[in-house]
């Protein structure tokens, strides 16, 4: 079936350190893929999304590569702000099995915490 | 856009009352889903409508769970009666479906936060 694996957490970082989130998935066929992001009280929140091998997405300094070979969807961003302390979600959307309905699979989120 | 609106913020409630949670989607979105969320088991679907309909409704944990959406603008959750095992983060989200495309992505609301002693 299909599956999305990320990281443990959390994730505890200084200010401007380099952060990397991993995800991995199990899918047939090509699904696309999301990076949620969910702050503390507030529903999810789409950061980015990628809908066919080789793309990127990008958002707010943050990026992530669909990589078809690796089944992967990393989540990446160069220099974290404390602002950015949230828990993170990668998704992938697939069709459902009646060819109709659109199923999404989430991950179980990563906290990331980003100190002063 | 005022995105998806779910109410209430908050519910306590006692075991064995019944708990209606409501949403209403983005406007000219067709499909919306329900879900759950705890720490046990994250996020996890009960039940998504495409233009009023209810198409998948294999999540819902029980008999004691419902849903409905009456119009286009307008579903709820109900749960009679509740138990204290329901205590969870309860998210609405939406989407506007574009022909056979998955590519859409989901719009959450703010989520109902229940509380069942």
């Amino acid at each position: 079936g299909n599956s999305v694996t990320q990281m443990e957490g959390p994730v505890t970082l200084s200010e401007e350190a380099f952060l990397t989130i991993n995800c991995t998935y199990t899918a047939t066929g090509y699904p696309s893929l999301f990076w949620y992001v969910q702050y503390p009280g507030e529903g999810l929140q789409l950061l980015l999304k990628a809908t066919k091998a080789d793309d990127k997405g990008s958002n707010k300094g943050f990026e992530a590569t669909y990589r078809k070979e690796t089944t992967s969807f990393h989540l990446e961003k160069g220099s974290v702000q404390v602002s950015d302390s949230a828990v993170y979600f990668c998704a992938l959307s697939r069709l459902s099995r009646d060819n109709y309905g659109q199923n999404f699979v989430f991950g179980p989120g990563t906290r990331l915490s980003v100190l002063p | 856009d005022a995105g998806v609106i779910q109410s209430p913020r908050h519910e306590v409630t006692e075991m064995g009352q019944e708990v209606t949670l409501r949403c209403k989607p983005i406007s000219g979105h067709d499909y919306l889903f329900w879900y759950r969320q705890t720490m046990m088991r994250g996020l996890e679907l009960l039940i998504y409508f495409n233009n009023n309909v209810p198409i998948d409704d294999s999540g819902m944990p029980e008999d004691r769970f419902s849903a409905k959406m009456p119009n286009a603008s307008f579903s709820t959750l109900k749960i009679q009666p509740s138990e204290p095992r329901d205590s969870a983060v309860y998210f609405c989200a939406s989407s506007l479906r574009k022909g056979s495309s998955y590519n859409s992505p989901l719009h959450f609301g703010n989520g109902t936060r229940l509380t069942v002693t």
